[in-house]
């Protein structure tokens, strides 16, 4: 399958300043990228879709100003945290779809710490 | 509204055959997901149905019926490795995934 990479699957960061995870598509291009975010014991909860080159589409209750979306190539979007907070820790996971695809296929994931 | 429903958890044996149900209601259909999930890893994606039937897959199988909107994965030949989540997910009709809860697969010796 293709692959999509995330980066970093790890970080830590202090209360207040900002992060950034990077979602690139290895093998394909993505015209599609989806954001989620995973809370301890539950499902997944979709945070945003973004289109190339279009403005991404937050889901209800998904703060635009704190969490940044920018899908400025066809394999590379990027989610920037702002002013973490302690209860933004979690778990984020990108996944990505090209033109012809129904099959998203998943990064690696990252685990947001702020302390 | 749109839902998918599947067990929150199921108990089987090493060895032996498991069958994860999924049912959804969701305004438009594009296709159905199943996907493993361990603790603390991204998910990792086993199936893709978009047609009625069967899908096969080494020890993995997914159905689908989309009249009763009803899907299975089917896992035989159970290993302790297999014990993680798995999580059904349906394409909407305007193209987003929309998620299962998961269930959550305890393999027993």
């Amino acid at each position: 399958g293709a692959v999509v990479s995330q980066h970093p699957s790890r970080v830590i960061c202090k209360s207040g300043t900002s992060v950034k995870i990077e979602c690139r598509s290895l093998d394909f291009q993505a015209t599609t990228m989806f954001w989620y975010r995973q809370f301890p014991k539950k499902s997944l909860m979709l945070m945003a879709t973004s289109n190339e080159g279009s403005k991404a589409t937050y889901e209800q209750g998904v703060e635009k100003d704190k969490f940044l979306i920018n899908h400025a190539s066809l394999t590379l979007s990027t989610l920037t945290v702002t002013s973490a907070h302690p209860e933004d820790s979690s778990f984020y996971i990108c996944s990505a779809r090209g033109t012809s695809d129904t099959e998203a296929f998943f990064g690696q994931g990252t685990r947001l710490t702020v302390v | 509204g749109q839902n998918i429903d599947q067990p929150t958890e199921m108990t089987a044996t090493e060895g032996a055959i498991v069958q994860i149900n999924c049912t959804y209601q969701t305004s438009g259909f594009n296709g159905l997901f199943w996907y493993q999930q361990h603790a603390g890893e991204a998910p990792t994606f086993l199936s893709y149905n978009v047609l009625d039937g069967l899908e096969e897959k080494g020890r993995f199988s997914s159905f689908l019926s989309r009249s009763k909107g009803y899907s299975y994965l089917l896992l035989k030949e159970l290993q302790m490795k297999d014990s993680a989540s798995y999580l059904c997910a349906v394409i909407g009709g305007n193209y987003q995934l929309i998620w299962g809860a998961g269930t959550k697969l305890i393999i027993k010796p």
